[in-house]
């Protein structure tokens, strides 16, 4: 039983390129949260789905980030014309249908962004 | 607003030694959870515990214990014994309701360092 699965687990990119995370959940999951942890931070929350819908994107910035949960496949968060700021950590958490706050998110191992 | 506060930024201990991680909440939800997470250097979160608001017994786990004090709004973590492999970022949590699911706001962690 895999667990949550994130790729790449180190992401290059140059200002202004395109980086796109990937993240599967765990199986029978039906709920994705991403995070975000910037150096010598703790992680915030960026934005919850579930399949094909966007719930909850109270802490993604306005521009340049997107985020999908298509019905087949991964979770993706997109980030356009990256900047140095964009650098972190992202986590990806996965939960199950009728989730609730007694219901453990699991965390993928995070795919670490670096803007040169 | 909800808000988690890890005030210790580092504590550096010597193998052996016990070592408490202070974590202060505020939230005015009356049902909420609390959390503990360990960070290695390698960087996946690895789950510790969950504690329910309603739940104020403290809970041991081998070398590991917890105690929640609702009164002071703390949920502190203890570390008897310290070993090396103990090293590691921790951070405490505390969930908010998201419409059908919950998140999880992060304190800023408390980064840990045992030494032999």
């Amino acid at each position: 039983n895999a667990g949550v699965m994130q790729n790449p687990r180190h992401l290059v990119r140059r200002r202004g390129q395109e980086a796109r995370l990937r993240c599967s959940p765990m199986k029978g999951h039906s709920h994705v949260y991403w995070y975000r942890q910037l150096p010598e931070e703790g992680l915030k929350f960026m934005v919850y789905l579930q399949k094909e819908n966007i719930i909850d994107e109270s802490g993604m910035p306005k521009e340049r980030f997107s985020a999908e949960f298509p019905k087949e496949g991964p979770s993706i968060l997109r980030i356009q014309q990256v900047v140095r700021g964009d650098s972190a950590a992202y986590f990806c958490a996965s939960s199950p249908p009728r989730a609730s706050m007694n219901t453990e998110a699991f965390f993928g191992q995070g795919t670490r962004l670096t803007v040169v | 607003a909800q808000k988690v506060t890890q005030a210790q930024t580092e504590i550096s201990v010597v193998e052996k030694e016990d070592v408490t991680l202070d974590c202060v909440y505020e939230t005015r939800d009356t049902t909420y959870y609390l959390f503990w997470y360990k960070q290695p250097p390698s960087g996946e979160l690895v789950f510790l515990i969950r504690r329910n608001s309603f739940d104020e017994q403290n809970e041991i786990s081998g070398r590991y214990s917890w105690n929640f004090q609702k009164s002071t709004s703390s949920f502190n973590f203890t570390i008897t014994a310290s070993q090396v492999v103990d090293s590691a970022v921790y951070f405490c949590a505390l969930s908010e309701a998201k419409n059908s699911g919950y998140a999880l706001n992060f304190g800023k962690g408390t980064s840990l360092l045992v030494t032999p």
